[in-house]
């Protein structure tokens, strides 16, 4: 079975700070992977994925994630924290067993940026 | 454009009561899921259905039934609640064949047991 991990489930940056989160994930076959955001009190939304193609993926907000097979990785990354980054990240593998699909979850990322 | 709607959105059970989560979707996809979320248990899903008339059970399945008698619907029922099933509750979909597009969520349901 497939896993996620996320290393860090709390990470503080200061606003204009480069913003780095983690994830390693275990798969047996090429992954789908995809990185989600929820912010305070909402769902969660899609913030960027890789399937197939460019490892280097960009996403919605400023965020890019970098798809690195040989150390089965995927971290998120953003240049700059602004304020509004401030929210739960949460990483996941998709994976299909007898035609059936579920996104396999790491157990999410707090970001906290101070001003 | 609603996407996925969850109702309600907050609810409050005494011990015992039971309740129903309605999870809609209007994007014609067969997947539909639910799932729980506590703080630093990150998401575990509870059932999930591949189509109309088909439901699965996730990883925490215990204590909940769910049915999926039309497409756009998937519905997520606590019998007798326990004051352990406090949780936000949210519901996903997602389309055939497409594992590369991931989910669309609901915006969750806080779901509070005394």
């Amino acid at each position: 079975a497939q896993s996620v991990t996320q290393l860090g489930s709390h990470v503080s940056v200061s606003e204009g700070a480069l913003v780095l989160l983690r994830c390693n994930y275990s798969s047996s076959v090429p992954p789908y992977l995809f990185w989600y955001v929820q912010y305070p009190n909402q769902g969660l939304q899609l913030l960027l994925k890789y399937t197939t193609g460019a490892t280097l993926v960009k996403g919605i907000n400023g965020f890019e994630a970098e798809f690195k097979k040989s150390e089965t990785s995927f971290h998120l990354t953003k240049p700059s924290a602004h304020m509004s980054d401030a929210a739960e990240y949460f990483c996941a593998v998709s994976e299909e067993s007898l035609g059936n699909r579920k996104l396999i979850w790491g157990l999410g990322t707090s970001l906290a940026v101070n001003p | 454009n609603a996407g996925v709607t969850q109702t309600p959105k907050f609810r409050v059970l005494k011990t015992g009561q039971s309740m129903t989560l309605l999870c809609a979707q209007d994007m014609n996809h067969e997947y539909m899921y639910w799932y729980r979320q506590d703080p630093g248990m990150g998401l575990r899903l509870i059932h999930y259905s591949v189509g109309e008339g088909t439901t699965a059970k996730g990883e925490v399945p215990d204590g909940y039934n769910v049915s999926r008698l039309k497409k756009q619907n998937f519905l997520l029922g606590l019998e007798s609640a326990a004051p352990s099933q406090t949780s936000v509750y949210f519901c996903a979909s997602g389309a055939l064949g497409q594992l590369s597009y991931g989910y669309t969520f609901g915006s969750g349901t806080r779901l509070t047991v005394v």
